[in-house]
């Protein structure tokens, strides 16, 4: 198994542009979620999803979409970029059994908005 | 809404030496997580804590959370290089699930040779 998967690695975008972070995972998990990590505050929830077709915000979602069409992907999409949102994300994936157990991180996006 | 709060923010020991990081809760919890995070990667699944006075040890790594106090702590014993890295707590604020959890700020662990 690959577990979790995020692509690109490293994104650099102008202010006002759009992009799509890319997240998979083949371990059959039905929750999938997105954070954020900016020096001193740990980690912050974007956007969740407890199965395909079921999305719900986080923390911080201003400026986020998400969409889930199958199980294996949960594409994060910035809609206008801003400086504000220059951070490492992060894509994980859990089993569902009554919601306790290991939340699987990819590898992170390291994303610089000029 | 539920916070975290982790302790020390730093931390550098001498290789060999023990150490302990606290993760203090504002509200109940209901269980803990705690992850490793390596410079610039991804974060690893340490242990999760479910109830109070439950304690689990994986090699040199033991944790333990006190519900009443609303806090976990994570020890090391006898630190070695391996050892180093950002050690992050989270729970979940609603008993729903891992798919929401609230993260501490972080613990950044540094071992001397």
């Amino acid at each position: 198994n690959a577990g979790v998967t995020q692509t690109p690695k490293f994104q650099v975008l102008k202010t006002g542009q759009s992009m799509t972070l890319q997240c998979a995972q083949d371990m059959n998990h039905e929750y999938m979620s997105w954070y954020r990590q900016d020096p001193g505050m740990g980690l912050r929830l974007i956007h969740y999803s407890v199965g395909a077709g079921i999305t719900d915000q986080g923390e911080v979602p201003n400026g986020y979409n998400v969409s889930r069409s199958t199980t294996e992907d949960f594409p994060l999409r910035l809609l206008s970029a801003a400086p504000s949102q220059t951070s490492v994300y992060f894509c994980a994936s859990s089993y569902s059994s009554g919601g306790w157990g290991e939340q699987f991180f990819g590898p992170g996006t390291r994303l610089t908005v000029l | 809404s539920q916070e975290l709060e982790q302790s020390p923010q730093s931390l550098i020991v001498q290789e060999g030496k023990n150490l302990t990081i606290n993760c203090t809760s504002s509200k109940t919890l209901y269980g803990l997580y705690w992850y490793k995070q390596k410079y610039g990667e991804g974060l690893i699944f340490l242990m999760m804590l479910q109830k109070g006075g439950e304690e689990k040890s994986h090699e040199k790594i033991t944790a333990k959370l006190d519900e009443k106090k609303q806090q976990s702590s994570l020890h090391i014993t006898a630190s070695q290089p391996s050892h180093a890295g950002i050690y992050l707590c989270g729970a979940d604020p609603h008993f729903q699930g891992a798919q929401k959890l609230v993260f501490g700020q972080g613990t950044r662990l540094t071992i001397n040779p």
